[in-house]
């Protein structure tokens, strides 16, 4: 079946440090391919999407590129916030007949000053 | 920005009660879900819903569970006989078509004790 694989956390990095939180799937046919965020206290807001192969997702400074040949979509960011301290899903929607998105577990990312 | 609602956003309720969430969709959305998330574990797809029927449901989404749209504004998910195990968070979503993003609301936090 579909699922999607996310690295363990959580993970604590330095204001300005380099972020990489790496995304794996398994599906059949081509999903799309989403990054949500859940910053304390909220709920889930969709951060940035891939929708086909080499497309590639922005938003906030944070961006995944969808590989088809590694079957990963790692969400990345330059210089990283206090403020984006938050947790990190991976999910896909497979395009053949399920509607549901399928989540990875979540990555909780602390951002120290 | 239109935007997907939840109330209450914290319910407690003793074993065995029934209880019923509650999610108002963005407008002119057409397809509605619930997802649930264990306190720490994987947000989990319930229930998909179009044109007044299920179109897809989980192996969680038993007939103790039960969504319904009762005047094309609201959206609700009746719990008949809640389960300590039903603890967790409730997310509302909707989206414009199917297999296209889904919007989240800000949750339910629903405590069985």
């Amino acid at each position: 079946g579909n699922s999607v694989t996310q690295m363990e956390g959580p993970v604590t990095l330095s204001e300005e440090a380099f972020l990489t939180i790496n995304c794996t799937y398994t599906a059949t046919g081509y999903p799309s391919l989403f990054w949500y965020v859940q910053y304390p206290g909220e709920g889930l807001q969709l951060l940035l999407k891939a929708t086909k192969a080499d497309d590639k997702g922005s938003n906030k400074g944070f961006e995944a590129t969808y590989r088809k040949e590694t079957t990963s979509f790692h969400l990345e960011k330059g210089s990283v916030q206090v403020s984006d301290s938050a947790v990190y899903f991976c999910a896909l929607l497979y395009q053949g007949g399920s509607e549901k998105l399928v989540f990875g577990k979540g990555t909780k990312l602390t951002v120290n000053p | 920005e239109p935007e997907v609602t939840q109330t209450p956003s914290h319910q407690v309720t003793q074993m065995g009660q029934e209880v019923i969430l509650r999610c108002v969709p963005i407008s002119n959305h057409l397809y509605f879900y619930w997802y649930r998330q264990i306190l720490g574990q994987k947000v989990e797809f319930l229930v998909s819903f179009y044109n007044n029927e299920i179109s897809e449901k989980s192996e969680i989404f038993d007939d103790q569970f039960s969504v319904e749209r009762p005047d094309g504004s609201n959206f609700t998910l009746k719990i008949r006989s809640t389960k300590l195990e039903d603890s967790a968070m409730y997310f509302c979503a909707s989206s414009v078509g199917r297999n296209t993003e889904a919007f989240f609301g800000q949750g339910t936090r629903l405590t069985v004790v």
